[in-house]
């Protein structure tokens, strides 16, 4: 049973274009959400948390915004760059404090 | 200020062997969590531990285990290994639940 889904699973676009990535769940009991980076056989780096009482945290280009009624939460990358280009992943955190993960977008900008 | 340190970085072992890994996590954070990630299966939790106690389990056979010091550094062991356990291993630490994860840069380990 897939409790986060992430769509798309992959993207391409050119350098400077607006993009977002798109992630749903499935959990109600959600405590905060994370976004995070990983490279190529690297760990991950988080981007931005955004607690249940959220709506949205901005950090730099990077725009995160929770829908908790819904189940959605979306990252938006704004004037993209090639070194944007790796695996995104959202994951929800529980009040028991279990994390789940989606499978990512596999995001590349082409120069 | 250190990071989330993880030992080895790579690790070969043999089919039926068992496996140490190490994680030192971030001074003050009491929280620490280990996933394993595979091409086939993605991310996936393991388990975590806070203040020495395991507080969540994730779906895995009784071969995964791990432990964590009085100094919150944890370790996970293996034990006969399989060709399958072959993964990148990642360890994530926290102040505590509602303050996000930090991850390590992983323990890539491999199976023949």
């Amino acid at each position: 049973k897939q409790e986060v889904t992430q769509i798309p699973a992959a993207l391409s676009v050119p350098e400077g274009e607006n993009l977002v990535l798109n992630c749903s769940f499935t959990d109600s009991a959600i405590y905060n959400l994370q976004w995070f980076r990983q490279d190529p056989g690297k760990g991950l780096t988080s981007l931005l948390l955004i607690q249940s009482s959220q709506r949205e945290q901005t950090s730099g280009r990077l725009n995160a915004s929770l829908d908790k009624s819904s189940g959605r939460s979306t990252l938006y990358i704004a004037a993209s760059q090639p070194g944007d280009s790796a695996t995104y992943l959202c994951a929800y955190n529980t009040n028991a404090g279990k994390s789940t993960f989606g499978d990512g977008t596999t995001l590349t900008v082409k120069p | 200020k250190a990071g989330v340190t993880q030992t080895p970085r790579y690790l070969i072992k043999t089919r039926g062997q068992q496996v140490t890994l190490s994680c030192s996590p971030i001074s003050g954070h009491r929280s620490v969590s280990w996933y394993q990630q595979t091409p086939g299966q993605g991310l996936q939790f393991l388990f975590e531990y806070f203040s020495e106690t395991q507080r969540n389990k994730g779906n895995f056979p009784g071969r995964f285990s791990g432990r964590q010091f009085s100094n919150s550094r944890s370790e996970m062991n293996v034990s006969t290994l399989e060709l399958g356990d072959s993964a990148l291993y990642l360890c994530a630490s926290s102040f505590g639940k509602g303050l996000g994860y930090t991850f390590g840069s992983g323990t890539r380990l491999t199976v023949v």
